[in-house]
């Protein structure tokens, strides 16, 4: 299968700062990546579709001006949470479309933890 | 996307087989059965998907009814590895953007 990985594993940043978290595809081009929260025992909530070379498209009730979404190379796609409050705080996964028709579902990074203090 | 239920917590013994089943009551022609499963602080994995007949790999089986209106995931012998929280996901092959509802967190017992 297809790797995705996230990075940080894990970041602390203080309150009123902003931190950027890194989603690659490893081994393929994906023109699409997703962009998931996920808070302590509850699912996973679609955030925002990040597409290559073009504007993010963000699902309803997420604020574009606070979760920035950029998808600068086919290989990468960077969320970066501004001005960063402890309700911030939670899981943040990535995932990615392979571009082949051969896989039809969707890779997943191993998650960021963030913890606003 | 067609809405899934399934039942919010199982246990299994270890070895046993772990039989985790999912409603998709209004899943339409043209859409799949994709499972996923995620063990704690890690990314959802891809285990197995399916239109309308069983299929089988690696990690699981999946039995789809004839009516497709629900679906069981199958674990054959269980490991202390598998507890996670098991998501099923309807979807169709060209979507990609993942609805996830609560899931089923298996608890493995040794």
């Amino acid at each position: 299968g297809a790797v995705v990985s996230q990075h940080p594993s894990w970041v602390i940043c203080k309150s009123g700062t902003s931190v950027k978290i890194e989603c690659r595809s490893l081994d393929f081009q994906a023109t699409t990546m997703f962009w998931y929260r996920q808070f302590p025992k509850q699912s996973l909530m679609l955030m925002a579709t990040s597409n290559e070379g073009s504007k993010a498209t963000y699902e309803q009730g997420v604020e574009k001006d606070k979760f920035l979404i950029n998808h600068a190379s086919l290989t990468l796609s960077t969320l970066t949470v501004t001005s960063a409050h402890p309700e911030d705080s939670s899981f943040y996964i990535c995932s990615a479309r392979h571009p082949t028709g051969g896989y039809t579902e969707a890779f997943f990074g191993q998650g960021t933890r963030l913890t606003v203090v | 996307d067609a809405k899934t239920t399934q039942p919010p917590s199982m246990d299994c013994a270890e070895g046993r087989a772990a039989n985790l089943p999912c409603n998709h009551s209004t899943i339409s022609g043209n859409e799949y059965v994709y499972w996923y499963r995620q063990i704690h602080s890690q990314g959802p994995q891809y285990i197995i998907h399916g239109l309308k007949n069983n299929e089988t790999n690696e990690m699981a089986s999946l039995i789809i009814t004839e009516d497709r209106k629900s679906s069981t995931l199958i674990l054959p012998h269980a490991t202390l590895r598998d507890t996670a929280v098991y998501y099923c996901i309807v979807k169709t092959s060209g979507t990609y953007k993942y609805i996830f509802g609560t899931g089923t967190r298996l608890k493995v017992l040794a």
